[in-house]
């Protein structure tokens, strides 16, 4: 399984854009690139996942370059409730067990 | 609400007891993972079920767990003769595996101190 590396703190401000990098230099051709938040006292919850350029839903866009070796994680317009550890995790599109780093630990102020 | 459930939420126990959770999964969803994740850590994955079948156990599953899904809908986690060092929070998680790719939803867990 494609080992992760990614900040381990990032501060931001309410109303800013926050972009957090996760390298995955030995990715295997049929790996996404999965993102999960998780708050104090709550299972993980999934944000996005994709497998090459740019992804977008409601919450999230991911942002994967063509040597998918790194994807970013970009929230817009980040509020005090974004804060949370956010869990960059590669793998198989099926039947994976999911190998969880430390995540990064976002903190957002006023 | 048709996500996730796992019962109870917490649980305080004394070491040498058994205890034994539950997790509902996502109705339609055929496959049921457990994970389990201590303070500042990232979950660890503990086993899967694929319907009622037991697919994959971590080597982190020791003789004292073990984990049922006998109709392939909810499931149990038991440990017998708990440890302090069992005190962690249990994850469940569920899954399709018919689509393009498989994503796994969370339950909030069920956070287990021994003492």
């Amino acid at each position: 399984l494609a080992k992760t590396t990614q900040p381990i703190s990032m501060d931001s401000y309410e109303g800013q854009e926050v972009n957090i990098t996760c390298s995955h230099n030995n990715i295997a051709t049929n790996d996404y690139i999965t993102w999960y938040q998780q708050f104090p006292s709550q299972g993980p919850r999934f944000i996005i996942q994709g497998y090459k350029t740019k992804v977008t839903n409601e919450v999230a866009s991911l942002f994967i370059p063509a040597d998918r070796k790194s994807s970013t994680l970009s929230l817009p317009r980040v509020s005090l409730s974004d804060t949370a550890v956010y869990y960059c995790l590669v793998g198989a599109p099926y039947g994976n067990k999911l190998v969880f780093g430390a995540g990064t630990i976002l903190r957002v102020k006023s | 609400d048709t996500g996730v459930s796992q019962d109870p939420r917490h649980k305080i126990t004394k070491r040498g007891q058994n205890v034994t959770f539950r997790c509902d999964p996502i109705s339609e969803h055929n496959r049921l993972y457990w994970y389990r994740q201590t303070l500042g850590q990232g979950p660890e994955f503990l086993t899967y079920f694929q319907n009622e079948a037991q697919l994959e156990k971590s080597r982190l599953l020791s003789d004292r767990f073990s984990a049922e899904r006998p109709k392939g809908s909810f499931s149990t986690l038991e440990i017998q003769r708990t440890e302090q060092g069992d005190s962690a929070m249990y994850l469940c998680a569920s899954s399709s595996s018919y689509g393009e790719q498989e994503t796994q939803y969370f339950g909030p867990g069920t956070r287990l101190l021994v003492l």
